[in-house]
């Protein structure tokens, strides 16, 4: 079945930019109807939706972070990543990529889920 | 604050049923059948339990159920046994431009 992983640094300085891979195992990145997605959770918090890259390339951000987020896919690596600019403590979190299901209209549901990377934003 | 709302608490007894409630609008669970459940423990990442209202994978037991009316969703979970302790998330699509929306989380205690 089809797995993800996150990779990238754990500690990234304050005003520098956050960027995360995420590796998709079982299944190729550019079959079937899906998206791949960002979504974190700061220590205690709830989940918040960053964005996604739909299998033909469409792409779609949550409004909140404005034009910080960056979401690309590398379908030769079967990879896709996050860049964050501009970090501060308050993107702390605990990052997670996700299949998601749906179409280029619609956000479904999110399965499955990578482990998630804990990235704090410290000097 | 969340967009999507839910109760920060329930709890019951091993046996027992309980329902998480997840409310929002029309401009999203009470106007699209794209609600789903998630329920995450402890250090681990959330795992998907109901999708589009009341489908479940066929990965999850058939204790989990979903339902909506209006513009409220809502999960139960029957016979409570103690590894359903855990945090559990609803979340909707919506026709805004944020396209996605999650509810605060609720945390299920099993006394």
């Amino acid at each position: 079945q089809v797995q993800l992983q996150e990779s990238g640094p754990g500690l990234v300085k304050p005003s520098q930019t956050l960027s995360l891979t995420c590796t998709v195992s079982g299944g190729s990145i550019s079959s079937g109807s899906y998206s791949w997605t960002w979504i974190r959770q700061p220590a205690g918090k709830g989940l918040e939706w960053l964005g996604r890259i739909y299998t033909t390339g469409s792409i779609n951000y949550n409004p909140s972070l404005k034009s910080r987020v960056t979401i690309s896919v590398d379908a030769s690596k079967n990879q896709f990543s996050l860049k964050l600019t501009s970090v501060t403590a308050a993107d702390t979190a605990v990052y997670y990529c996700v299949r998601a299901g749906g179409n280029i209209v619609v956000l479904n549901w999110f399965d499955p889920w990578g482990q998630g990377i804990l990235v704090t934003v410290s000097s | 604050q969340s967009a999507l709302t839910q109760p920060a608490s329930v709890s019951g007894s091993p046996g027992q049923s309980i329902t998480i409630s997840c409310t929002g609008t029309s401009s999203d669970v009470g106007g699209y059948n794209y609600v789903s459940w998630y329920q995450q423990h402890p250090g681990k990442a959330p795992k998907l339990m109901i999708y589009e209202v009341s489908n479940r994978p066929s990965r999850v037991s058939n204790r989990f159920s979903g339902s909506k009316s209006g513009n409220t969703a809502s999960l139960t979970i029957s016979g409570l046994q103690a590894e359903d302790e855990a945090d559990y998330y609803c979340s909707s699509y919506t026709s805004t431009n944020t396209l996605v929306l999650f509810g605060g989380g609720t945390k299920l205690t099993v006394l």
